[in-house]
């Protein structure tokens, strides 16, 4: 069974890049796609960005210009890049998996981390 | 962008009854419709996919219907373990979520 583990600093200054890692394991990342969704303390979900067991990536519009994802084959991980934050990057950040061939849902998720940015 | 717009934002209800939370897209997905339950500190556990296929290991009083832009859960006899929060998700074009209905169990 497919578990994920999200990583990473919990506090991140404003300006600077948010780095997350999410950790595969019963499972080999290139069998399958995944995504990054995050959620504001009390607020609802959203879609960050997914990326294809080949790397192909596709962004959030509302991110795009500051989101990177990628693929570590060799450690079974992925992870997110996400440069000049600000406050409104504060959120529990999520990876998961996607599932369902050419339209996929997310059906197994990681159980989240926290980052805040604040200097 | 598709917009998913769910309602009530709220709900209370009684344990056994039959509760229903709509989700309605800004054009229409087909059935590229996933609903998720949230509890508070945890992340989303999926419920339904393809707007009527109950996700392995779900119970059956959770079924989910519709086509295009208007959808529904449906939970046909509410437990104490049910409360959280319910978002809809379309995948029909990138991922958008709906803003979320809030079970609460009186």
């Amino acid at each position: 069974q497919v578990q994920l583990q999200e990583s990473g600093p919990g506090l991140v200054k404003p300006s600077e890049t948010l780095s997350l890692t999410c950790t595969v394991s019963g499972g080999s990342i290139s069998t399958y796609f995944w995504s990054w969704i995050r959620q504001p303390a009390g607020k609802g979900l959203e879609w960050i960005g997914r990326i294809y067991n080949n790397g192909e990536t596709s962004y959030n519009p509302s991110l795009k210009s500051r989101v990177t994802m990628s693929l570590d084959t060799s450690k079974n991980q992925l992870s997110l890049k996400l440069i000049s934050v600000t406050a409104a990057d504060t959120a529990i950040y999520y990876c998961a998996r996607l599932l369902g061939g050419y339209y996929n849902y997310m059906d197994v998720w990681g159980k989240g981390t926290t980052v805040t940015v604040s200097s | 962008d598709i917009q998913m717009t769910q309602s009530p934002s709220t709900l209370s209800a009684s344990v056994g009854d039959r509760v229903t939370i709509t989700c309605r897209a800004s054009q229409s997905i087909s059935s590229w419709l996933a609903w998720y339950q949230q509890k508070p500190g945890k992340a989303p556990k999926l419920l339904i996919y393809k707007a009527s296929s109950l996700e392995g290991g779900v119970p059956s009083r959770f079924s989910g219907s519709g086509s295009g832009t208007e959808f529904t859960l449906t939970i046909s006899s509410l437990q104490p373990d049910d409360f959280g929060t319910y978002y809809c998700q379309q995948y029909n074009s990138y991922w958008t979520f709906g803003q979320g209905t809030k079970v609460e169990i009186k």
